[in-house]
């Protein structure tokens, strides 16, 4: 079946530094990608999309890479503020009608 | 206007209580879901709709029953409740496989 794994967290980092989170997914077909974000206390807000092999999704400075050859669409933002804290999902979507989940990952961001 | 709306936001019951979670999506979607987000944040599958026909009950207890009345709503009722079904629960929506969803806020049920 479909799975993702991503980056353990948490994650901590100071104003202004770069963010990755590392994702890897495991799939039968030809999936859509996702990152999807939870802010304190609400619910999940599409972050950035990627439909095929070299799509680049971005959004609010995020960047993240369909890559088919490693299997893996891992979330860029070169210089973070307080406002990324948050939990950050990847998730993949096939033509099973679910998306599967990552763990999530907890950044915070120190002014 | 809100594109997934899901109430209660907060559902505090005692054990062995029943009690529904509503929603209800306007973007037009085929396809609804039930979301179960335990305490470490962890996301995992209940069900999937698609035109009102359920496609996925990801071994689910049977005391959680959806009902899908039309397209646009997919309710979720919970008999007997137990401790361990303290958790967020999210309504969400889409177009169908390989598209993004669209999440509600999310229902926080306490079971004491």
């Amino acid at each position: 079946g479909n799975s993702v794994t991503q980056m353990e967290g948490p994650v901590t980092l100071s104003e202004e530094a770069f963010l990755t989170i590392n994702c890897t997914y495991t799939a039968t077909g030809y999936p859509s990608l996702f990152w999807y974000v939870q802010y304190p206390g609400e619910g999940l807000q599409l972050l950035l999309k990627a439909t095929k092999a070299d799509d680049k999704g971005s959004n609010k400075g995020f960047e993240a890479t369909y890559r088919k050859e490693t299997t893996s669409f891992h979330l860029e933002k070169g210089s973070v503020q307080v406002s990324d804290s948050a939990v950050y999902f990847c998730a993949l979507s096939d033509s099973d009608y679910k998306l599967s989940f990552g763990a999530g990952t907890t950044v915070t961001v120190r002014a | 206007d809100t594109a997934v709306s899901q109430t209660p936001k907060y559902l505090v019951t005692q054990m062995g209580n029943d009690k529904s979670i509503k929603c209800e999506q306007n973007l037009g979607h085929d396809t609804m879901y039930w979301y179960k987000q335990d305490s470490k944040k962890f996301l995992k599958i209940m069900f999937s709709y698609n035109n009102k026909e359920l496609i996925i009950n990801e071994t689910v207890p049977n005391r959680f029953s959806p009902k899908s009345p039309d397209k646009a709503h997919l309710n979720l009722h919970i008999n007997s409740l137990e401790l361990g079904d303290s958790a967020v629960y999210f309504c969400a929506s889409s177009r169908g496989g390989n598209t993004e969803a669209f999440f509600g806020q999310g229902t926080r049920l306490t079971v004491v």
